[in-house]
């Protein structure tokens, strides 16, 4: 199993641009979400999933877009980028919608906006 | 929401002494008490977990204790190594049911 992927790795990109931070898992999880790391601001979580079909707001949920039309994918959607987007970005995902169990993230998307 | 708190924010401790952390939580409704390392340039990974109706749990060089009269729940790591130098981070799942990270706690483990 690959696990959770991300990409791209890193981005650049200009204020006002768009984009699609990609996130797929091939382990039949039910839950993803998307955070956002920022220096000694933690893991703020931005959009969840509890399955397909199904999504919900977490802390900071302004600027983002999310969709689930599959089990495996769970995408990021930046409307119009924003220097205060600029951030690492994690994607986890976890067995079921329970919360108490493992979260298993991927290797992040490091995002520059200019 | 859930308000979690780390403290202190950085830790420096020689190699092979032990080393705490703890964290404090508010919702007094929060079960479940997971702690995920973050070494440099790396994704978190989950370490260890306690869930409510346990008060101390172990896994060899690591354990985690849970006071939930006080709300606070501590991470002891003995024996540390330099590998053991990273960002530790707690979280809580409180009654609205989303799991709280708190901002972190950076450990130098000194040779």
């Amino acid at each position: 199993n690959a696990g959770v992927t991300q990409t791209p790795k890193f981005q650049v990109l200009k204020t006002g641009q768009s984009m699609t931070l990609q996130c797929a898992q091939d382990m039949n999880h039910e839950y993803m979400s998307w955070y956002r790391q920022d220096p000694g601001m933690g893991l703020r979580l931005i959009h969840y999933s509890v399955g397909a079909g199904i999504t919900d707001q977490g802390e900071v949920p302004n600027g983002y877009n999310v969709s689930r039309s599959t089990t495996e994918d769970f995408p990021l959607r930046l409307l119009s980028a924003a220097p205060s987007q600029t951030s690492v970005y994690f994607c986890a995902s976890s067995p079921s919608g329970a919360l108490q169990e493992t979260q298993y993230f991927g290797p992040g998307t490091r995002l520059l906006v200019l | 929401g859930e308000n979690v708190e780390q403290h202190p924010s950085t830790l420096s401790v020689q190699e092979g002494d032990s080393a705490v952390i703890k964290c404090t939580y508010s919702d007094s409704a929060s079960n479940y008490f997971p702690w995920y390392k973050q070494e440099l340039g790396k994704r978190p990974q989950l370490i260890i977990d306690i869930r409510s109706n346990v008060g101390e749990k172990k896994d060899q060089r690591i354990a985690v204790t849970l006071n939930k009269t006080a709300k606070h729940f501590s991470l002891h790591i003995t024996e540390t190594q330099p590998e053991d130098s990273a960002v530790y981070f707690c979280a809580a799942t409180g009654a609205n049911s989303k799991l709280t990270f708190g901002k972190g706690i950076t450990l130098s483990v000194r040779p």
